[in-house]
């Protein structure tokens, strides 16, 4: 199974900050790396797909960067409502394994 | 608007049994791969099957393999989940999602608690 170690666990910052959450594949996974936002309570909803394209309706703060085995979601500007745990996915390679999720906080 | 709402769910006893729905709507259902992803409380995501459009071809992560059973109805446009020998560490909330490589949609989720 491919791993995917995702780092920070937690994460706080202030409003209008810049912040980057990382994930690491155990193998090469060619790109095929998604970031989800799970806000409290709610249901994941997908932000970035394939690394690097922003799914419809996400704001153009949100942006995902990597090749291979690393990959990054950065958030600019952080925004109030932007509080969530986020999870990167790899859809490469069945299990589709998910990071254990970084939760945001805001200072 | 997609929607996938999910009901079924439960407390189940170990070893009995449970089936979870799915119903879409807002797409051509048949078209899409389609998946049940879960969350155990207060922990991560775990992808735990997917049933390809036309209901050919399934896949399964190890640890639900036959107990788990993902079917579909595409004249009814809802996927299934069947799942039988339950455990303790099967409770969790579960996901309907489409899996259009990723998961693009998901449902509300709905609980299913594994207990004596």
């Amino acid at each position: 199974d491919i791993q995917m170690t995702q780092s920070p666990a937690s994460l706080s910052a202030s409003l209008g900050e810049t912040v980057t959450i990382e994930c690491l594949a155990s193998e090469d996974i060619y790109s095929n790396l998604a970031w989800y936002q799970q806000k409290p309570g709610k249901s994941p909803q997908l932000l970035i797909y394939y690394a690097n394209s922003l799914n419809d309706g996400v704001p153009s703060r949100f942006s995902g960067s990597g090749s291979g085995t690393q990959y990054s979601l950065k958030i600019n500007s952080l925004q109030s409502e932007d509080v969530s745990i986020y999870f990167c996915q790899q859809n490469y390679d069945s299990p589709f394994t998910f990071g254990s999720g970084t939760k945001l906080e805001i200072k | 608007e997609v929607q996938l709402v999910e009901s079924g769910g439960g407390l189940v006893q170990p070893g009995r049994s449970l089936k979870l729905s799915c119903a879409a709507s807002g797409f051509t259902f048949s078209d899409y791969a389609m998946a049940w992803v879960r969350q155990a409380p207060k922990k991560g995501l775990e992808w735990v099957a997917t049933i390809i459009y036309d209901g050919s071809s399934t896949y399964y992560r190890d640890s639900v393999k036959g107990r788990f059973t993902i079917s579909r109805d595409n004249a009814k446009s809802t996927l299934y989940l069947q799942m039988d020998s339950l455990r303790s560490e099967d409770t969790a909330t579960y996901y309907c999602a489409r899996h259009s490589t990723p998961f693009d949609y998901w449902g509300q989720g709905v609980m299913v608690t594994v207990s004596s």
